[in-house]
């Protein structure tokens, strides 16, 4: 099975910072690629999608897709401790699976 | 609009036993999908359900089974259970096949 990879972190930021989580894919045929963000104890929310090279802008949220590289990331602009999560990145495989990365946990101290 | 819905929440099962969990998609999504959630082990892809039909299942062992019902709806059955099924379950709806997915707040089964 293909792989997802993400740092585990955590990774600390002060509040107002940029935090930066990126993240790798081993599939080199997969076209579409999600963030999701994991609150302790509660289901995955869905913050972003991105099918294209280049970058996708949503708020405070940048998704940037590098096919080439086979590289995913997510920016989080102005961020604040309520950002505070796991973030998961998650490819889909040949049209047939939706892998996800074990996560990356963000801390946003005020 | 009404998101996914899952049942039970909790459920505490004893070893060898069998359990159901089910789910409800958002309203005019036909794609279900199921997945694994244990400590420490990150999210695994178990089951894709689209149309009423198994389309693809992740790799897990046959007693892990389920099926989608005509409203779209659908079951997850785990037979024989065992101490490391314990997890979260979750399931996920899209619009169409591998499409965004929104996830239901999951159902949280405990093996004793």
């Amino acid at each position: 099975q293909k792989e997802v990879e993400q740092n585990s972190g955590p990774l600390s930021v002060p509040e107002g910072a940029i935090a930066s989580l990126n993240c790798t894919y081993s599939d080199r045929g997969s076209q579409s690629f999600f963030w999701y963000r994991q609150y302790s104890g509660k289901s995955p929310e869905l913050i972003m999608s991105i099918y294209s090279n280049g970058d996708k802008e949503d708020g405070r949220f940048t998704a940037q897709l590098n096919k080439a590289s086979q590289y995913v990331s997510l920016l989080i602009r102005d961020s604040q401790p309520s950002d505070s999560a796991t973030y998961l990145c998650a490819v889909v495989q040949a049209g047939t699976a939706l892998i996800f990365g074990k996560g990356t946990t963000l801390s946003v101290s005020s | 609009e009404a998101g996914v819905t899952q049942s039970p929440t909790h459920l505490i099962k004893t070893r060898g036993q069998q359990v159901t969990l089910r789910c409800s998609p958002i309203s005019g999504h036909t794609s279900v999908y199921w997945y694994q959630q244990a400590l420490g082990l990150g999210l695994q892809f178990l089951l894709w359900y689209d149309e009423g039909e198994e389309r693809n299942r992740g790799n897990f062992p046959p007693r892990f089974s389920g099926r989608q019902f005509p409203n779209y709806s659908s079951e997850l059955n785990v037979n024989a259970l065992e101490l490391e099924d314990s997890a979260l379950y979750l399931c996920a709806s899209s619009l169409i096949g591998w499409y965004e997915q929104y996830f239901g707040p999951g159902t949280r089964l405990t093996v004793t």
